[in-house]
């Protein structure tokens, strides 16, 4: 059974700060992984994707992989009120297409 | 910027009817999943589509599922004898290659109430 986990928070950060989000997964065979953002109610929405072990830059946020460790975790730097959101860790396997979702983890973003 | 479209937006059934959902994948994508987020738990893969076939299933697509895709178009996902537990939204979701980096993209979601 593939596996992602995720702390589920709530992760409380202030306005400007910045906020670390990690998970961890089973499968070693995978091979791609996301970050995806859902406010309540709504759908996924993908913030970002990393495939090979280091870091990964775009704007305010950074996604970290390490397969050795099989953690990925992302950071949101100058984290803002509307960064207040459930944040879904999502691994794909070596074998199928299918993308295998941790439970999220919900950030609260003061200002 | 292409979506993914789903109908309906919310659908009320009685325990017992079948329901059918109804999605337009974006226009160059060629595989077509469905996933499912029964309200607080986390988005579940029920099943992923390629080549007018499904490539993939979970456990949950058991026999009261199916799926299929009509015209070059539309996606369907047909729940036969909704239980009190399908209650869910469903999520359809395209990509356009299944493997490497590529990104599934999801629809806004069928939020699917059974009473």
């Amino acid at each position: 059974q593939k596996e992602v986990e995720q702390n589920s928070g709530p992760l409380s950060v202030p306005e400007g700060a910045i906020a670390s989000l990690n998970c961890t997964y089973s499968d070693r065979g995978s091979q791609s992984f996301f970050w995806y953002r859902q406010y309540s109610g709504k759908s996924p929405e993908l913030i970002m994707s990393i495939y090979s072990n280091g870091d990964k830059e775009d704007g305010r946020f950074t996604a970290q992989l390490n397969k050795a460790s099989q953690y990925v975790s992302l950071l949101i730097r100058d984290s803002q009120p509307s960064d207040s959101a459930t944040y879904l860790c999502a691994v794909r396997g070596q074998a199928g297409t299918a993308l295998i979702f941790g439970k999220g983890t919900t950030l609260s973003v003061s200002s | 910027e292409p979506e993914v479209t789903q109908t309906p937006s919310h659908q009320v059934t009685q325990m017992g009817q079948e329901v059918i959902l109804r999605c337009v994948p974006i226009s160059n994508h060629l595989y077509f999943y469905w996933y499912r987020q029964i309200l607080g738990q986390k988005v579940e893969f029920l099943v992923s589509f390629y080549n007018n076939e499904i490539s993939e299933k979970s456990e949950i697509f058991d026999d009261q599922f199916s799926v299929e895709r009509p015209d070059g178009s539309n996606f369907t996902l047909k729940i036969r004898s909704t239980k009190l537990e399908d209650s869910a939204m469903y999520f359809c979701a395209s990509s356009n290659l299944p493997s490497g980096g590529n990104t599934i993209y999801f629809g806004e979601g069928s939020w699917l109430t059974v009473v």
